[in-house]
């Protein structure tokens, strides 16, 4: 079946910009999601890419999709300690909405001072 | 505008016992989906509701089951509950079920199995 990968950690430096990475193996995604998690807390929808987009730039954070190598990347520019969390990087399937969302497993980013 | 919002927030169930979960869409919004996710995992899918009718459902046994009401709320309900049960169920709601509909998610409910 699909696939998502990601790293499972990622620490930076306060300041500095994060770049988190994803990669997934369904050809015929059509929208691709970033969500963030707090501890204790649900998924908070922080952006997503339709498929026949290469950017996406929403204030300090930039999506960026390669659809040829089927990779994703979040860049979180001058990281802050409220950015510390799992982030998720989640597919939609071309059969769409029916066969939900596939996850990866999250990243922990974590913010050194 | 209102969230998605949960109910309870955490819950503990004996093996074998049945289980309900609740949730109110978030104002607007006609779609709801249900998702497990287990400790260190990501989500995984369990079934969507559109129209108080089951749209699709992933890779879960028919002891997960759901409805979704005139207003759009929705129950989870989990039957002869297993200890691999435990995790925190997560409940989202979107505008509609077409493709550009993104997912807004509740805090969730955590379900412990002992």
């Amino acid at each position: 079946g699909e696939d998502v990968e990601q790293s499972l950690f990622l620490s930076v430096r306060e300041g500095d910009s994060s770049v988190i990475n994803c990669t997934y193996t369904d050809s015929s995604s059509t929208y691709l999601y970033w969500y963030k998690q707090e501890p204790g807390a649900g998924l908070q929808l922080l952006t997503y890419i339709f498929s026949n987009m290469d950017m996406k730039q929403d204030q300090r954070l930039t999506v960026l999709l390669n659809k040829k190598d089927k990779h994703l990347s979040l860049r979180i520019a001058d990281t802050q300690t409220g950015d510390s969390a799992i982030y998720f990087c989640a597919e939609l399937s071309g059969r769409g909405g029916a066969d939900g969302l596939t996850f990866g497993k999250g990243t922990h980013l974590i913010i050194q001072p | 505008e209102t969230g998605v919002t949960q109910s309870p927030t955490h819950l503990i169930k004996t093996r074998g016992q049945q289980v309900t979960l609740r949730c109110s869409s978030q104002s607007g919004h006609n779609t709801v989906s249900w998702y497990q996710q287990a400790l260190g995992q990501g989500p995984q899918f369990i079934f969507q509701y559109y129209r108080e009718e089951e749209n699709g459902r992933g890779n879960f046994p028919p002891r997960f089951s759901g409805l979704q009401f005139p207003n759009y709320s929705s129950e989870l309900n989990v039957n002869a509950l297993e200890l691999d049960d435990s995790a925190l169920y997560l409940c989202a709601s979107s505008r509609d079920r077409s493709l550009g509909s993104p997912l807004h998610f509740g805090n969730g409910t955590r379900l412990t199995v002992t």
